[in-house]
């Protein structure tokens, strides 16, 4: 298996709140993704960084943001949580190729 | 625009038949496809993939079949065991190394 992690692996949060999600590799890999999933859409990515401090939007990045200091760290931020951005988020990694790992996923809920 | 569709959300096959999994698309510049399978409460593990230039890729008891004129792509299983229960995804690679997902579909294999 990839060596991915993500953290937490769930939360529990408020309106309004701030959220930041962290996924960690020890691969190396230059390609890290964000993805959501939520049911009837499968897995939508929301931002992907294609090297340290090298990051561009995907499909749904609206309410999102991320950072990556380090070649293993990923950040996800959500500036100020939604009720509609409750959902399983997923970090992906790749070295290039054409197949991306999945880490285990972080369940947020936002109430 | 969705422009890759898994038509079928759910799928039961008896154990020891055939499982076929089916994807369509419309954008003709991915290059390479793939099908990832998760079980509840994990990330998406990689199964198979196949080349745009190829139309057959063999993996034990997977097979993925591209048929590029009518934009189709499947995944045979067989035989079809208990533990190929879980939700697959098709995956399309295009431009800048991103995956675009099928909304999944759900294999039940009874015993």
């Amino acid at each position: 298996d990839a060596g991915i992690t993500q953290s937490p692996r769930h939360k529990v949060t408020e309106t309004g709140t701030p959220v930041t999600l962290r996924c960690h590799q020890t691969e190396n890999h230059r390609y890290m993704y964000w993805y959501r999933q939520d049911p009837g859409h499968g897995l939508r990515l929301i931002h992907y960084s294609y090297g340290v401090k090298d990051t561009d939007k995907g499909e749904v990045s609206d309410g999102y943001s991320v950072s990556r200091s380090k070649t293993e760290d990923f950040l996800l931020t959500l500036e100020s949580a939604t009720s509609s951005q409750t959902s399983v988020y997923f970090c992906a990694i790749s070295d290039g190729t054409e197949t991306q790992y999945f880490g285990p996923g972080t369940r947020l809920l936002v109430l | 625009d969705q422009q890759v569709k898994q038509n079928s959300p759910s799928l039961s096959v008896q154990e020891g038949r055939i499982s076929i999994l089916n994807c369509d698309y419309t954008n003709s510049m991915f290059d390479y496809f793939l099908w990832y399978k998760k079980y509840p409460a994990e990330g998406p593990t990689f199964l198979i993939s196949i080349s745009s230039i190829k139309d057959k890729n063999e993996d034990g008891r997977f097979t993925v079949f591209l048929n590029k004129s009518a934009k189709h792509l499947s995944l045979h299983i067989v035989p079809s065991q208990p533990g190929d229960s879980a939700v697959y995804f098709c995956a399309f690679r295009g431009a800048g190394n991103m995956l675009t997902f099928g909304g999944g579909t759900r294999l039940m294999v009874k015993p």
